[in-house]
């Protein structure tokens, strides 16, 4: 099974700025999927960005992109231009068992 | 389209008690997955259905725990007999394919006393 380990628990930004969330991940798959999920208070968990692991190309999506290094079995999220919607905990996931890392929670800060 | 569907919401019982979770996942969703969250940690995979067969359960508790999927379509997941360490948060999710995006539903909460 896959491990996903995301050594950051807690995180805040001021608004408007940029922040980067870490997430490493163990697998002996070539060929697989990696998210990154936003749960707000409510528990609903919201898709923010997804990475396949055979384009080379970081994904992006809006304020949010990914760093993918592959080699390192490394995926960080970052936000730019934070903004106070943003406050959430964030969970990397990969896929192909649908792992969650232990999530970090995110305060942005007016 | 139509979200995943689960129910109750909030459900409250006492330990020893039973409780049982539905889920109607979105139409056409082969792959429907059962987490456990507990407050403060990410969730926890409990099974994966691949249609009405099971592809993990690896860390479902079996002597309590028990789900299934008749017909491919809708899951039920059930706690019997629940003990305190049950109280969490049950989200079910499913996607179209394994690999595909999870999509997920607002979840079941448990208090167990």
């Amino acid at each position: 099974a896959q491990t996903v380990t995301q050594s950051q628990p807690e995180m805040s930004v001021q608004e408007a700025e940029t922040v980067t969330l870490s997430c490493t991940y163990d697998t002996s798959e070539n060929n697989y999927y990696l998210f990154w999920y936003k749960q707000p208070p409510s528990r609903q968990m919201i898709l923010v960005i997804r990475q396949e692991a055979y384009k080379q190309q970081n994904a992006t999506e809006n304020r949010f992109s990914v760093n993918f290094q592959k080699a390192a079995k490394s995926f960080s999220l970052k936000i730019s231009d934070s903004q106070l919607g943003d406050t959430a905990m964030y969970f990397c996931a990969s896929v192909n068992d649908m792992r969650f890392g232990a999530g970090t929670r995110l305060t942005v800060k007016p | 389209e139509a979200g995943v569907a689960q129910s109750p919401r909030y459900k409250i019982i006492e330990k020893r008690q039973s409780v049982a979770f539905w889920c109607n996942p979105i139409s056409g969703h082969a792959t429907l997955y059962w987490y456990q969250q507990i407050l403060g940690q990410g969730p926890k995979l409990l099974i994966q259905f691949q249609n009405n067969g099971v592809v993990d359960d690896s860390q479902l508790p079996k002597d309590r725990f028990s789900a299934e999927r008749l017909k491919g379509v809708d899951s039920t997941l059930k706690i019997q007999p629940a003990k305190l360490e049950d109280s969490a948060v049950y989200l079910c999710a499913s996607s179209s394919t394994r690999g595909n995006t999870i999509y997920f539903g607002e979840g079941s909460w448990l208090t167990v006393v």
